[in-house]
């Protein structure tokens, strides 16, 4: 059974970057599946921030997308995130996730099946 | 983007009871919806995907039904471990979660 473990600062300054790292375990992060990060405010709803293949084909959130860059490391089997200039907006749980692919209707929709704990990231100087 | 909009915001009901949520797209999105459990403190957990769906080990008593704009999640009968959070997401296009929707305890 995969699972996923977040890792990273636990606080970062405004306007500095953040990194995250989530480490697959019991599973290969080459397996025919997409790695997404998400992340919830204390206290408010989940937003989708990105999605990375084991190819480094990537796919970002719109809203976020010119902040963002994910990437992979196949030799270490883990992916990682990076998201600059942040603010206190920023400030939240960041979770990684393993998408589950199905075909519906001819075409294929996602859900993510497997969640990391998640790692709180504050913001703050 | 695609807006997902999730009702009530928040509902009470008792052990027994049979709940309905439900979850509207801003645009048809086929049946390209999953639902999501969350508890304090911990990640969410995936109950049902393709709209109706029931992901491996979610007792029975979830099902999801709907296609198109709308959709809905109900629960048979609540259980005391039922009650939490659970979100709708679309995978249609791109990935967004409605608001959430708050189960408590009556």
């Amino acid at each position: 059974q995969v699972q996923l473990q977040e890792s990273g600062p636990g606080l970062v300054k405004p306007s500095g970057t953040l990194s995250l790292t989530c480490a697959v375990s019991g599973g290969s992060i080459s397996s025919s599946n997409w790695w997404s990060w998400v992340r919830q405010p204390p206290g408010k709803g989940l937003e989708w921030i990105g999605e990375i293949y084991h190819s480094g084909s990537t796919n970002y959130n719109p809203s976020l997308k010119s902040r963002v860059t994910i990437s992979v490391d196949k030799s270490k089997n883990q992916f990682s995130l990076k998201l600059s200039s942040v603010t206190a907006a920023d400030t939240a749980v960041y979770y990684c996730t393993k998408t589950m692919s199905v075909v519906v209707v001819a075409a294929t929709a996602d859900a993510f099946d497997i969640w990391g704990q998640g790692t709180m990231v504050t913001v703050s100087s | 983007d695609i807006q997902m909009t999730q009702s009530p915001s928040s509902l009470s009901a008792s052990v027994g009871d049979r709940v309905t949520i439900t979850c509207r797209a801003s645009q048809s999105i086929s049946s390209y919806l999953n639902w999501y459990q969350q508890k304090p403190g911990k990640a969410p957990k995936l109950l049902i995907y393709a709209a109706s769906s029931l992901q491996s080990g979610v007792p029975s008593r979830f099902s999801g039904s709907g296609s198109g704009t709308d959709f809905t999640l109900t629960i048979s009968s609540l259980q005391p471990e039922d009650f939490a959070t659970y979100y709708c997401q679309q995978s249609y296009s791109g990935i967004t979660f409605g608001q959430g929707t708050r189960l408590e305890i009556k």
